[in-house]
């Protein structure tokens, strides 16, 4: 199985809800990562997880929460989000915390605010 | 800072023909990575090609390979018998290799032509 799953595919919310994307891995990686894509423009590292520990936080907003529960899901919980927030959120594992090994992304969570 | 340039924003190729996407990076450290990364509509970034700095050979898969001029800090990706199916956003990426971050370029749309 060498498969990131991202949930849902699409997600409209509005700026007073609460939601989470769901990330998952069965190939034994010990990296995770968030990254946020707007249309027509590269991923931006929004967070990372190595070994189950926040390592990388890229300063982003509060609104947005990562959380790890074990070493194959990763969650992303939003709350209070803006119009701007509204893009494509990736998710990817690496096998031992480094990206320069092959690094696995999901087909990622679409979301849009309103 | 380390960057990754994409000159080209779209190209086009036709059917079967071969196309070369440009790549130039900056980085101040002799280990490195490159990558190339697909990003079809289906939205998953998908891993191409990778090159570690310290090798000379250059990387090849299938029909896709790779031009590292690393004194140029070039590193161009040619795609041979090209297919309807390469049709893609490209980015061209670089991770030192200490580090937890992929710094992509701006990418490259490739349309290909039946």
């Amino acid at each position: 199985d060498t498969e990131v799953t991202q949930t849902p595919k699409h997600l409209v919310m509005g700026m007073t809800n609460k939601k989470s994307l769901k990330c998952e891995q069965h190939m034994g990686h010990r990296a995770m990562y968030w990254y946020k894509q707007k249309a027509k423009k590269p991923p931006e590292l929004m967070f990372v997880y190595s070994y189950e520990k926040l390592s990388i936080n890229e300063s982003v907003p509060s609104r947005f929460s990562p959380e790890c529960p074990n070493s194959s899901l990763l969650n992303l919980h939003l709350h209070a989000l803006q119009p701007e927030d509204s893009a494509l959120y990736l998710c990817a594992s690496s096998p031992w915390g480094r990206m320069n090994t092959e690094a696995f992304f999901g087909q990622g969570t679409r979301l849009t605010v309103v | 800072a380390q960057t990754v340039t994409q000159s080209q924003p779209e190209m086009s190729v036709q059917e079967a023909e071969t196309v070369t996407l440009s790549c130039t990076y900056d980085t101040s450290e002799s280990d490195y990575y490159l990558f190339w990364y697909k990003q079809p509509p289906s939205r998953q970034m998908i891993l191409v090609i990778r090159q570690e700095a310290y090798k000379q050979q250059n990387a090849t898969e299938n029909r896709f390979s790779v031009n590292f001029q690393k004194a140029a800090k070039s590193f161009s990706l040619k795609i041979s018998d090209s297919q309807l199916g390469d049709a893609a956003m490209y980015f061209c990426a670089l991770i030192e290799g200490g580090d937890d971050k992929i710094i992509f370029g701006k990418g490259t749309r490739l349309h290909i032509l039946p």
